[in-house]
């Protein structure tokens, strides 16, 4: 089944506990991105991926890192977490450019206290 | 930049009604592309709809449909027939031609009254 997998699904914990959000995708897309979702505010995109090696800042990269050293795998890394990168966050990945719509995962609902 | 406004925070609608989500969008791009994804409570987003700016003709997916006014940037997403399985957030989305980032409008929650 063609799927995008975000591990973990809830995590709460304190500020500047470094942590990781796993994404993986078996559709073997070139395109990966990270978005926040926040009220009213929509999704927003932190970090995208091209392809392997080739990372670039979204909209909100402050405070994020990303890796791509394999192509189905994207981490998002917060070395230093803070409350205001409470949020729920979305991994997306899509074959290439043009009208192919973004696949997403399941999300992960992060509480930083 | 480009920015997507949806600017109805909440929407109800009877089941078995007619219901219109509206979308306004600023580009200065001539080619791109625009999408609707449903978030039930589940959280996940669902593709509803999608239609290219090159495109004339307005798509449509069973009961969704859309109203595409180019000049007017405006893309709303008209649901025929609500049914309780409707209920969700319902978001714009625009895409440029060149690149894979979408950016979204805030969000529009919708209601169906049984």
């Amino acid at each position: 089944e063609a799927q995008v997998t975000q591990n973990p699904r809830y995590l709460i914990t304190v500020t500047g506990k470094k942590l990781t959000v796993t994404c993986s995708q078996n559709m073997n897309h070139e395109y990966m991105s990270w978005y926040r979702q926040d009220p009213g505010l929509g999704l927003r995109q932190i970090y995208y991926s091209m392809n392997v090696e080739v990372t670039d800042k979204g909209d909100v990269p402050e405070g994020y890192k990303v890796s791509r050293k394999e192509k189905r795998n994207f981490p998002l890394i917060l070395e230093s977490p803070s409350p205001n990168q409470t949020s729920l966050y979305f991994c997306a990945s899509s074959p290439g450019q043009g009208r192919q719509p973004q696949h997403f995962g399941d999300g992960t609902r992060l509480s930083i206290l | 930049a480009q920015t997507v406004t949806q600017s109805q925070p909440e929407m109800s609608v009877q089941e078995a009604e007619t219901v219109t989500l509206s979308c306004t969008y600023d580009t200065s791009e001539s080619d791109y592309y625009l999408f609707w994804y449903k978030q039930p409570p589940s959280r996940q987003m669902i593709l509803v709809i999608r239609q290219e700016a090159y495109k004339q003709q307005n798509a449509t997916e069973n009961r969704f449909s859309v109203n595409f006014q180019k000049a007017a940037k405006s893309f709303s997403l008209k649901i025929s027939d609500s049914q309780l399985g409707d209920a969700a957030m319902y978001f714009c989305a625009y895409k440029g031609n060149a690149g894979n980032m979408l950016t979204f409008g805030g969000g529009t929650r919708l209601m169906v009254k049984p």
